[in-house]
Formats: structure tokens, sequence, C-alpha cells
């Protein structure tokens, strides 16, 4: 059972453009969560989705940041006009119902 | 809300050194969950255990033990004769419940010498 798979590992953007990270969830969880490592700041929390549904998006900023869990392919985490406090590496976990969260290896962005 | 307290932000030790990790974690809720991760050097998340409040047995898999304290609120790990693969730093992070959300701690940094 392949774990969380999460792509592109690294992402270049500039200053204005937009970074799209994907995340596939492990076989058979339907549950999946971002969260995001800012340098000095440590993790956070930033969306959880179902399968269509988004559940807690709580941790998102209000402006740029959209995610998604359609019913067939991955989840997708998209800020749009990026800026140079967007860089951090990015998480995606998925679970199965009323388990652990298990984490993808992670998508480094820089924004120059 | 819930919030965590990590004090520890590094330690270093000697291999086959014991060293135990504090987690303090506050919550108004009468049900919850304790996890702790393991990030290495490498980047990637590492799951190491999930515990809910309802069960306060300490639990041990292999050189790793958690002693779950209710009555002060904390959840320690212990790691038993150290290694240098144990160098990464360690999250502990409570959850309302078993699929809501984590809030992590700022993590302890363990580096182990050899």
């Amino acid at each position: 059972n392949a774990g969380v798979m999460q792509n592109p590992r690294h992402l270049v953007r500039r200053r204005g453009q937009e970074a799209r990270l994907r995340c596939s969830p492990m076989k058979g969880h339907s549950h999946v969560y971002w969260y995001r490592q800012l340098p000095e700041e440590g993790l956070k929390f930033m969306v959880y989705l179902q399968k269509e549904n988004i559940i807690d998006e709580s941790g998102m900023p209000k402006e740029r940041f959209s995610a998604e869990f359609p019913k067939e392919g991955p989840s997708i985490l998209r800020i749009q006009q990026v800026v140079r406090g967007d860089s951090a590496a990015y998480f995606c976990a998925s679970s199965p119902l009323g388990q652990g969260q298990f984490f993808g290896p992670g998508t480094r962005l820089t924004v120059l | 809300a819930q919030k965590v307290t990590q004090a520890q932000t590094e330690i270093s030790v000697v291999e086959k050194e014991d060293v135990t990790l504090d987690c303090v974690y506050e919550t108004r809720d009468t049900t919850y969950y304790l996890f702790w991760y393991k990030q290495p050097p490498s980047g990637e998340l590492v799951f190491l255990i999930r515990r809910n409040s309802f069960d306060e047995q300490n639990e041990i898999s292999g050189r790793y033990s958690w002693n779950f304290q209710k009555s002060t609120s904390s959840f320690n790990f212990t790691i038993t004769a150290s290694q240098v693969v144990d160098s990464a730093v360690y999250f502990c992070a409570p959850s309302t419940g078993a699929n809501s959300k984590l809030t992590f701690g700022k993590g302890i940094t363990l580096s182990v010498r050899p």
C-alpha cells in the first residue's frame, strides 16, 4: 500500500504566479488534511477535506488560497499570486475514518 | 481551542542514553486524542503514536514508551538506549477528535551523538 504522495516535491515560483500542490491520499483514505510549515513558526493546520467537501478551513488564509478534493483525482492546494511569505513546506496527510493522520513527504515551495 | 507546550527546544544526548521528551497540553474537551510525530532531517513526518483520552495505560513499542498522565495533562515520550538514527524533531499534537485537525507543538530537536 503506497503512502501519501505529494507532487511536486519542490516547486519554484516567481512572485505573482500560481502554485498548485497535489496530494494523493493512501488507498482507502477518504480524509485529507493540509498543513504548512513556515520557518520559525512550526506546523500549522490549513484545511480538512473529504471527497468533494471542505470540512474545516479554519486555518486557511482568507485570500489567494483554496483547496479541493474532487470525487476523482488528487486533492489540490492552490495558491494564487504567490508572495515571498508563502515560501514554506506544505504537507498533506490522509486518514481513514477514526484513525491517525499519515503524512506525505511534503512540497517545498520557494517564491523568488 | 487546544494548546500544546513542548518546553524543551533542543536536547543533545550521547548514544545509548535514555531521553524523555515532554509534552503538556491544554484542552477543554472531555474527549480528545494525542499524537506524536517524528520529523527526521530528510523532512518527512512519521507517525509514532495515537492515544485517546480514555486510555491512560502507558504504551511501549520497542525502545519507545509513552507516559500519559491525564491529571497533569502530560503525554511524555521516552526513548530508551537512544541511537543516532533517533536524531530528529519530535512533535506532540493534540486533537479534539479522531478526524479533527492536529495542533502541533513547536517541536523538540533531538540530537544523538555517537
